[in-house]
């Protein structure tokens, strides 16, 4: 099984809008509505943003917001500001016999 | 709230074995599932397997299977991850994650611990 498959990288301005798109396939994104996004600043663990591909726990800005259309889940990040920029990573539950989920390649986000 | 507090950094050799654990606390820990990721410099996270310690179960990745092993101690608060005949290739950081019951994400995750395997 592949991971999902994400941009290397995406930068923005400050008070920018940026979107992050992660594709995967009818197996995994395109099948079920259990997609999440992580927050990983350098030398951290990941932090969770969104989970069941629109919700955002308690915490976490409403800057943040996810979707999906087909096969492709999308992570927002709107008013980007100079702490958004870190690596972030998409994952889905997988029907496969294999595995339970898989994750994205990553995006790393630069604050310009 | 609730915390994963891991073990600290591990170097070994190829062909050996190494046991990171995972300490909850600040919740319920027999009605969690402990999910073990790990990632590898540069990459994304890999699902590597999860337990069940309220019903005893656990899963792996195809990947993984036969050479990882998931345990839990229910009196303690914490799940253990055991990988054998280590290679040069397992070098990654290893993380624990908690899920609720009805989850399909994985939050919070432990601090992770860097396993090292070099002759």
């Amino acid at each position: 099984q592949s991971a999902l498959t994400q941009p290397a990288s995406v930068s923005g301005s400050p008070g920018q809008s940026i979107t992050i798109s992660c594709t995967g396939t009818s197996s995994d994104i395109g099948d079920y509505n259990y997609v999440s996004w992580y927050q990983q600043h350098p030398g951290k663990a990941p932090k969770l943003l969104i989970y069941d591909v629109t919700n955002r726990p308690s915490g976490v800005f409403n800057r943040f917001s996810g979707s999906k259309s087909g096969n492709t889940a999308s992570l927002t990040i709107s008013g980007l500001q100079a702490e958004d920029e870190a690596d972030y990573f998409c994952s889905s539950y997988i029907s496969s016999n294999t595995l339970y989920f898989v994750f994205g390649t990553g995006t790393r986000v630069t604050v310009l | 709230q609730v915390q994963l507090v891991q073990s600290g950094a591990e170097v070994k050799k190829p062909g050996s074995s190494v046991k990171v654990s995972c300490k909850v606390s600040g919740g319920t820990f027999s009605t969690y599932i402990i999910t073990w990721l790990r990632q590898a410099p540069g990459q994304g996270p890999e699902w590597m397997g999860r337990i069940i310690p309220y019903l005893s179960v656990t899963n792996y990745a195809q990947k993984f299977q036969g050479r990882v092993t998931l345990t839990a101690d229910r009196s303690t608060g914490t799940a253990y991850m055991e990988v054998s005949s280590l290679r040069s290739e397992d070098t990654a950081i290893y993380y624990c994650a908690k899920s609720e019951r009805s989850d399909w994400y994985f939050d919070p995750w432990g601090q992770g611990t860097l396993v090292t395997v070099s002759s």
